[in-house]
């Protein structure tokens, strides 16, 4: 059964401070996606990974995938307070759920001037 | 082109009534799946399609029943609601596996 931890949970930042979200998990998978959720709204795509090694950038935020560790990342850089929402990783499930998304529980993060 | 519509958005119910939840996509896309989001839990899946007239369960099937009759639709019933049924209920759909995924705007449904 595939779990996917993400830490931490909750994370408040200084506006320009750099940080890394974690992404472990448990069972092979080559696809993972980061989403971005605003209170009250729906997911929000951000990134997809699609192969041991990719790195996808889009300004303040990047993320790297390792299939072999079983890890990704989201790093932020400088961050602003726009970037306040929660972050979710998913993890393609190629073998209980055939091919569904099985998700963290989310970094809530916080952006203070 | 609509992507993934859910209704109703908002639904408070009494503990024991029964309603459906509607999903409908206009991609033509064969993987449905509906998901429920709990405070600190993220997002679990409730049951999936991988096309018309399969459906699979998913980690918290239990209290919920779905069918899948056409590519379009993708309901889900709950029988008896109770108050462990409040959350927030997300459906998805994709073209096929690990293809990506269209979320719809969510039902938040509250069970007294």
């Amino acid at each position: 059964e595939l779990k996917v931890e993400q830490n931490p949970l909750f994370l408040s930042m200084q506006e320009g401070k750099n940080y890394t979200i974690y992404c472990n998990y448990s069972t092979t998978s080559d696809r993972l996606y980061w989403y971005r959720q605003d209170p009250g709204k729906s997911l929000e795509s951000l990134f997809v990974l699609l192969s041991n090694g990719a790195v996808k950038q889009e300004g303040r935020l990047m993320a790297s995938l390792d299939t072999k560790a079983r890890l990704s990342t989201l790093h932020i850089t400088a961050a602003v307070h726009d970037l306040s929402a929660t972050y979710f990783c998913a993890v393609v499930d190629y073998g209980g759920s055939q091919g569904n998304l099985i998700f963290g529980k989310g970094t809530k993060l916080s952006v203070k001037p | 082109n609509a992507g993934v519509t859910q209704t109703p958005k908002f639904q408070v119910l009494k503990t024991g009534q029964s309603m459906t939840l509607q999903c409908a996509q206009d991609m033509n896309h064969e993987y449905m799946s509906w998901y429920r989001q709990d405070p600190g839990m993220g997002l679990r899946l409730i049951h999936y399609s991988v096309g018309a007239g399969i459906t699979d369960q998913g980690e918290v099937p239990n209290g919920y029943n779905v069918s899948r009759s056409t590519t379009e639709d993708f309901p889900l019933r709950l029988l008896s609601a109770a108050p462990s049924q409040t959350s927030v209920y997300f459906c998805a759909s994709s073209y096929r596996a690990s293809y990506g995924y269209t979320f719809g705007s969510g039902t938040r449904l509250t069970v007294v």
